[in-house]
């Protein structure tokens, strides 16, 4: 079963606004990773933050994880259509097995 | 820097035919993961080798289900039976060995989509 759950399931916005999708988890994790998937394709990683970390920068993006709340949010800032995508956030509990959500589909209109 | 490769990108088959997926992880990662993604979800698991040995099964790999990682390198999924339900994007994912920092991170493949007629 699903550990996580993306909020909002869908997300559309014109180029250049900011993109924020946010996920909550039930039990403790090791790390909380994030991932995007273009329609059909294999994820590509995006960002990792652990669980003793708050708040993690990489590029536009721009993460954080609450583990008294079993919440985290990735921040799009000044979005591009070539973002158009899936977006999972997946826990990981000590051994390794990644469980994802169901994803929030973001689509960025030009 | 070859990243994960999967073979077939794509399967169809009938319905009680055994299929048969490759996994080649990124070379230097002893972890390998095998996941099952359904339209319109997020992917499950459903195992994972260090080297040779399966360590983890996931209740959802039935008995018709067998994966194998023989030499510690590429992978394979099997299987047998087909059915409709099994219709989905199988993904593999490689990461090097827990515990050293900044290793956590799963690198997937393009997955193998099969569909069962």
């Amino acid at each position: 079963s699903q550990q996580g759950e993306e909020d909002p399931q869908a997300l559309s916005i014109q180029e250049g606004e900011n993109a924020t999708m946010n996920c909550s988890y039930k039990t403790s994790i090791n790390n909380l990773q994030w991932y995007r998937q273009n329609s059909g394709r294999g994820l590509v990683h995006l960002i990792l933050i652990r669980s003793n970390e708050r708040e993690k920068h990489s590029g536009r993006l721009r993460v954080t994880l609450d583990t008294s709340k079993k919440s985290s949010s990735l921040l799009i800032t000044a979005s591009r259509a070539a973002d158009t995508a899936s977006y999972f956030c997946a826990t990981d509990r000590r051994g390794g097995k990644l469980i994802f959500g169901q994803g929030t589909e973001l689509s960025v209109k030009p | 820097d070859t990243g994960v490769s999967q073979d077939p990108r794509h399967k169809i088959t009938k319905r009680g035919q055994n299929v048969t997926f490759r996994c080649d992880p990124i070379s230097e990662h002893n972890r390998l993961y095998w996941y099952r993604q359904t339209l319109g979800q997020g992917p499950e698991f459903l195992t994972y080798f260090q080297n040779e040995a399966q360590l983890e099964k996931s209740r959802l790999l039935s008995d018709r289900f067998s994966a194998e990682r023989p030499k510690g390198s590429f992978s394979t999924l099997e299987i047998q039976r087909t059915e409709q339900g099994d219709s989905a994007m199988y993904l593999c994912a490689s990461s090097p060995t827990l515990g050293l920092a900044g290793t956590d991170t799963q690198y997937f493949g393009p997955g193998t989509r099969l569909t069962v007629l």
